[in-house]
């Protein structure tokens, strides 16, 4: 399994942009990058996916450096709404259960 | 589509007494997981099925855990007899393939006992 390390905490102004880095040096081959987030009295839900570069979606950008032993998750111009827990996850197809777990995030506090 | 649909939302209970939780994964998604939340533990993956199979079940924590996929529209996540320490919210997942990750969660069920 390939261990990720994430920042506890972030604060940020609303309209602001918000880059979480996310460690992973050990990251396999196969693996991909897939971050997710997390209200309270919720499930994760996911919001992005990468294996190298860049990608984007409506919804944030993963930017991947050609090392792939980090990645950012940025999201432009956050909201109160996008106060939450912030996962990082690495790992791919293996059957094992140790691939598909969760860290212990970051929490994104918001405020006007 | 519904999405991924728990039940109960809450569960309050005694020491000792049996609990099950249920879950239906969304139709045509072939994995279906079971995770636990504490404050603790964050998130930890206790088993996950394939195509109604379970596949790995390591992260059950005691025999006094276990999980069933009759169907490919219902599982469901046994705790007998139940402890203080089960405290947690449980949460249902399913996925088209592991690969993609792109899990989509239920809302999940407190459980509280007492």
């Amino acid at each position: 399994l390939a261990k990720t390390t994430q920042p506890i905490s972030m604060d940020s102004y609303e309209g602001q942009e918000v880059n979480i880095t996310c460690s992973h040096n050990n990251i396999a081959t196969n693996d991909y990058i897939t971050w997710y987030q997390q209200f309270p009295s919720q499930g994760p839900r996911f919001i992005i996916q990468g294996y190298k570069t860049k990608v984007t979606n409506e919804v944030a950008s993963l930017f991947i450096p050609a090392d792939r032993k980090s990645s950012t998750l940025s999201l432009p111009r956050v909201s109160l709404s996008d106060t939450a827990v912030y996962y990082c996850l690495v790992g791919g197809h293996t059957g094992t259960a140790s691939k598909l777990t969760f860290g212990t995030g970051t929490r994104l506090q918001v405020t006007l | 589509d519904a999405g991924v649909i728990q039940s109960p939302r809450h569960e309050v209970t005694e020491m000792g007494q049996e609990v099950t939780l249920r879950c239906k994964p969304i139709s045509g998604h072939d994995y279906l997981f079971w995770y636990r939340q504490t404050m603790m533990r964050g998130l930890e993956l206790l088993i996950y099925f394939n195509n109604n199979v379970p596949i790995d079940d390591s992260g059950m924590p005691e025999d006094r855990f276990s999980a069933k996929m009759p169907n490919a529209s219902f599982s469901t996540l046994k705790i007998q007899p139940s402890e203080p320490r089960d405290s947690a919210v449980y949460f249902c997942a399913s996925s088209l393939d592991t690969l993609n990750y792109g899990y989509t969660f239920g809302s999940g069920t407190r459980l509280t006992v007492v």
